[in-house]
C-alpha cells in the first residue's frame, strides 16, 4: 500500500523567512496530493492540493511542487507569520478498486518566531 | 454552526469500557471516515464509509466499530477501552477528494 514519509517533524523559523516542508510517497499510481494545516486544539483544514497533472500551484504565499519521476512533493510558505504556525501534514490518494482514501504523512510542527 | 460535529469533545472512561464516539455532518457527504492521532504519528486511518451500506477498516480497525446511521451520522465505538486507545479522534467528510474534519474528540482511558 502506499506510505508516506514527511519532514521534518518540526520546524522553526523567524518571521519573514521561508518554509519549505518535504514529503515522499511509493505508490506511483497516486495522482492527488493535499496539504493540511491543523491549528491547535482544531482539526485539520485543506490549505493547498496538487494533482498528478501539473507541476507546481501557488495561492498568495503558499505553493505546492510535485516530482512525480521522484515521487516526492513539497510545500513552501513565503513571508512566513506567526499565524502560520501549526502543524501541517501532506497527504496522497491511495486508489484501491475505486476505494479512494487519504494516507498522511506524520506531520511537521511549524513554529513562527516573531 | 459548525459543518461536522462530534460529541463528545473530551471523554476520560476506564479501562474495560464501552464507549461510543458520534459524528454528524450538515454537508450531504456520502463519505465520512474516522482517524485517529497521535502525536508523532500523524493521523491514521481506523474506518470509512462511502455511503450507508458501506463500511470498510481502515490502517487500525482492531478494537473498535462502526456504526452508519445515516448518511449524516458515523458513530465509532470502543467495545471494551484500553489505555493504549488515549488519542485524539477525528470524523471527516467528502464528497470526492477533499475531506472536511471535526473538531476532534480527546478520550483518556485510564
Amino acid at each position: 500500500g502506499e506510505n508516506v514519509e514527511q519532514h521534518p517533524s518540526t520546524l522553526s523559523v523567524q518571521e519573514g523567512d521561508s518554509a519549505v516542508i518535504k514529503c515522499t510517497y511509493s505508490d506511483s499510481a497516486s495522482n492527488y496530493f493535499p496539504w493540511y494545516k491543523q491549528e491547535l486544539g482544531k482539526g485539520p483544514q485543506l490549505i493547498i492540493d496538487i494533482r498528478s497533472n501539473v507541476g507546481e500551484k501557488k495561492d498568495q504565499r503558499i505553493a505546492v511542487t510535485l516530482n512525480k519521476t521522484a515521487k516526492h512533493f513539497s510545500l513552501h510558505i513565503t513571508e512566513t507569520q506567526p499565524e502560520d504556525s501549526a502543524v501541517y501534514f501532506c497527504a496522497a490518494i491511495q486508489s484501491q478498486g475505486g476505494s479512494e482514501k487519504l494516507v498522511f504523512g506524520k506531520g511537521t510542527k511549524l513554529t513562527v518566531n516573531p | 454552526d459548525a459543518d461536522v460535529t462530534q460529541t463528545p469533545r473530551n471523554r476520560i472512561t476506564k479501562t474495560g469500557k464501552r464507549i461510543m464516539l458520534e459524528c454528524s455532518q450538515t454537508k450531504g457527504h456520502d463519505r465520512m471516515y474516522w482517524y485517529r492521532q497521535d502525536p508523532g504519528l500523524g493521523l491514521r486511518l481506523i474506518y470509512y464509509s462511502f455511503d450507508v451500506k458501506d463500511i470498510n477498516k481502515g490502517e487500525i480497525s482492531d478494537g473498535y466499530s462502526v456504526s452508519r446511521q445515516a448518511q449524516a451520522k458515523f458513530s465509532l465505538s470502543l467495545e471494551s477501552a484500553i489505555p493504549n486507545q488515549t488519542a485524539l479522534y477525528f470524523c471527516a467528510t467528502s464528497d470526492w477528494d477533499e475531506q472536511f474534519f471535526g473538531p476532534g474528540t480527546r478520550l483518556t482511558v485510564l
